[in-house]
């Protein structure tokens, strides 16, 4: 079975870090792009960050750049979200998904909860 | 504020059908039909339905379809079924610097 499961979440207080974890399981992990996505309570979804294969090529949306570190160890299929200076804004529910055709995300986890709050 | 701009809800009945809009500007847009679809239902993690502007995953309902035109892209769903109520959400890849972008969301209510 094709899965996605994140760990790392948690209660952070601001200007805190926290790295995020997405186990991949039942694909060849090291084929794909691989993407983190947000959605902040009762929001919608926004786009965080992807890898390519290689992490020869790194994209991250514009309020993320600096703080965040989006890597991945393909000999242990897994995909990571090192998260620093931590903001009440940044509270969300991570999600890790696969891009697939077209860069699609066509495989996502359940999500990890990040609260940033004081 | 999101860079696609999508209708806050739409509603239909079942066995109709309705269409979501899905409008940015051409730079939200890159050229290489990178459009894709969402459904959520609550608590869950989001559903591929459309890729490349128009193609269905498989085990994707055909009753899904996608299509686009200059700088709007639609999502419509025939033949709608209560199950189907739940919201949904565009995304495109940008030649903007935001390398990716998605919609703020359609609720779609089954009356």
């Amino acid at each position: 079975e094709v899965q996605l499961v994140e760990s790392g979440g948690g209660l952070v207080q601001p200007g805190g870090s926290l790295r995020l974890s997405c186990a991949a399981s039942g694909f060849s992990f090291r084929d794909y792009w691989m993407t983190w996505v947000r959605q902040a309570p009762g929001k919608g979804l926004e786009w965080v960050a992807n890898v390519n294969q290689d992490e020869g090529d790194k994209k991250y949306v514009e309020s993320v750049k600096g703080r965040f570190t989006i890597s991945r160890d393909n000999a242990k299929n897994s995909l990571y979200l090192q998260m620093t200076y931590l903001r009440a804004e940044d509270t969300a529910l991570y999600y890790c998904a696969r891009d697939g055709m077209s860069f699609a995300s066509d495989v996502w986890g359940q999500g990890t909860t990040v609260t940033v709050s004081s | 504020q999101s860079a696609l701009t999508q209708p806050a809800s739409v509603s239909g009945s079942p066995g109709q059908s309705i269409t979501i809009s899905c409008t940015g500007t051409s730079s939200d847009f890159d050229g290489f039909d990178t459009v894709s679809w969402y459904q959520q239902h609550p608590g869950k993690a989001p559903k591929l339905m459309i890729h490349g502007v128009s193609e269905r995953p498989s085990g994707v309902s055909n009753r899904f379809s996608g299509s686009k035109s200059d700088n709007t892209a639609s999502l419509t769903i025939s033949g709608l079924q209560v199950e189907d109520e739940a919201d949904y959400y565009c995304s495109s890849h940008a030649r903007s610097a935001t390398f990716r972008v998605f919609g703020g969301g359609t609720k779609l209510t089954v009356l």
